[in-house]
């Protein structure tokens, strides 16, 4: 069964940092491109990051460009992102999701529940 | 930059049939997948690829696209399909990135 338990969220202040982490089991995590996608309070969904099976192509969208990182580690089955500069604009649930492929370009098959990430003096 | 237009509500009687769209400039030209979200629940995909549909969803969900509109169809609508749905695309331009439609409400009066 696939399973993407994601954690790291919580309470920040404007300017500071985060690391989301998602841990992946039930399937071959170095075989499938993965995403990031978040959703802010009572609103729809908006993608934040994808990157490959490999990890040499990575995308971002232009709100969080040059202020997230997204990574992974095979031998840890383990998504992340590493999140700097937050704003308040920035709060939101963060879902991982998994592509069906090894390339990202396609659709999200499986999806955690998400971790909670505000951003509040 | 490429936007994805839907209704924001959909109203349906059960046992009826449900049409949602997802609007975009060529949208036929695109691949189209669907999520239904329910409250305090993570999407689940429902339609990917335009037409297919992954397994264990059942065959009342079918989708189409073609011009500049793509359709989520759900026949004998049943209570339980009430959620939010919601299309994507990758717009793989010059800066490829993932778009999603603003959601669609359904309420199964």
């Amino acid at each position: 069964e696939v399973q993407l338990v994601e954690s790291g969220g919580g309470l920040v202040q404007p300017g500071g940092s985060l690391r989301l982490s998602c841990a992946a089991s039930g399937f071959t995590f170095s075989s499938y491109a993965m995403s990031w996608v978040r959703q802010a309070p009572g609103k729809g969904l908006e993608w934040v990051s994808a990157i490959s099976n490999s990890g040499d192509s990575t995308y971002y969208a232009d709100s969080v460009k040059g202020r997230f990182t997204i990574s992974r580690d095979s031998s840890r089955n383990t998504l992340y992102l590493q999140m700097n500069s937050l704003r308040a604009e920035d709060t939101a649930v963060y879902y991982c999701a998994k592509a069906p492929y090894s390339y990202a370009e396609t659709n999200f098959d499986y999806w955690g529940q998400g971790t909670l990430v505000t951003v509040s003096s | 930059s490429y936007v994805l237009t839907q209704p924001p509500s959909v109203s349906v009687a059960p046992g009826k049939t449900a049409r949602i769209s997802c609007g975009g400039n060529n949208i036929g030209s695109k691949s189209v997948h669907w999520y239904q979200q329910k409250p305090g629940q993570a999407p689940v995909l429902v339609i990917y690829s335009d037409t297919d549909r992954p397994s264990g969803i059942p065959e009342r969900f079918s989708g189409s696209n073609s011009g500049n509109a793509a359709t989520l169809t759900i026949s004998r609508v049943e209570t339980g399909d009430e959620a939010d749905y919601y299309c994507q695309v990758w717009d793989l331009r010059s800066d490829p990135n993932v778009l999603f439609g603003g959601g669609t409400k359904l309420t199964v009066l």
